[in-house]
């Protein structure tokens, strides 16, 4: 079955960067694009961006532009999104989701989510 | 990008039905049949419950459908039963490999 499986749940200071891992299983890693979505606390669902597991090609939303950096490690299935200068309103739930099959546009399976705490 | 605008609640009694409202522009909902909606409980993954605007993933009940409007689209669930208590949020495309979400709305089984 399709799985997606996050690191855990990280503590940074502000002015640091975090590393959220995401390790896919259950189907064929380079076929299917991944999605990064945040929530911050209490608050909707936010889209980072896109990373192409077979070539490694992103797309990021202007807001991430610069902060952020998405890439993938074939051999371990795992797709990583590093966001930089991390300030207090990065506090957030981070997901992976995987894109849906074929030319799609929706989020078919999600990982667990990985809780990012910026504080001093 | 704008959130796509969605009520912040919205509730019925268990068998009853209800519809929630995702309203957006010409360049995301209404320029693209690529809605989909996601329903999320407490501390959970948000989990697909329909996409291209009115298709079901296998294992989603029958009772979940959606549609579209020019620029506003619509969840419905009917024959409410006590676990479809969660919050919900659509999601459009938006053009040049851009996504945009909803701002949730709380659904209460009453």
């Amino acid at each position: 079955q399709v799985q997606l499986v996050q690191s855990g749940a990280e503590v940074k200071k502000p002015g640091a960067s975090v590393k959220v891992s995401c390790k896919a299983s259950g189907y064929t890693f380079t076929n299917y694009y991944i999605h990064w979505v945040r929530q911050a606390p209490g608050q909707g669902l936010e889209w980072m961006g896109i990373i192409n597991p077979s070539g490694g090609t992103t797309s990021y939303t202007q807001k991430f532009q610069g902060r952020v950096t998405m890439t993938r490690d074939t051999s371990t299935s795992t797709v990583y999104m590093e966001l930089s200068s991390l300030r207090s309103e990065d506090t957030a739930v981070y997901y992976c989701a995987r894109r849906g099959s074929g030319w799609a546009y929706h989020f078919d399976y999600w990982g667990q989510g990985a809780l990012v705490t910026v504080s001093s | 990008q704008s959130a796509l605008t969605q009520p912040p609640s919205a509730s019925g009694s268990p068998g009853q039905s209800v519809t929630i409202s995702c309203s957006g522009t010409s360049s995301d909902v209404g320029g693209y049949n690529y809605v989909s909606w996601y329903q999320q409980h407490p501390g959970k993954a948000p989990k697909l419950m329909i996409y291209e605007v009115s298709k079901r993933p296998s294992g989603v009940p029958d009772r979940f459908s959606g549609s579209k409007s020019g620029n506003t689209a619509s969840l419905t669930v009917s024959g409410l039963q006590a676990e479809d208590e969660a919050e919900y949020y659509c999601s459009s495309y938006a053009g040049s490999n851009n996504y945009v979400f909803g701002t949730g709305t709380k659904v209460t089984v009453l």
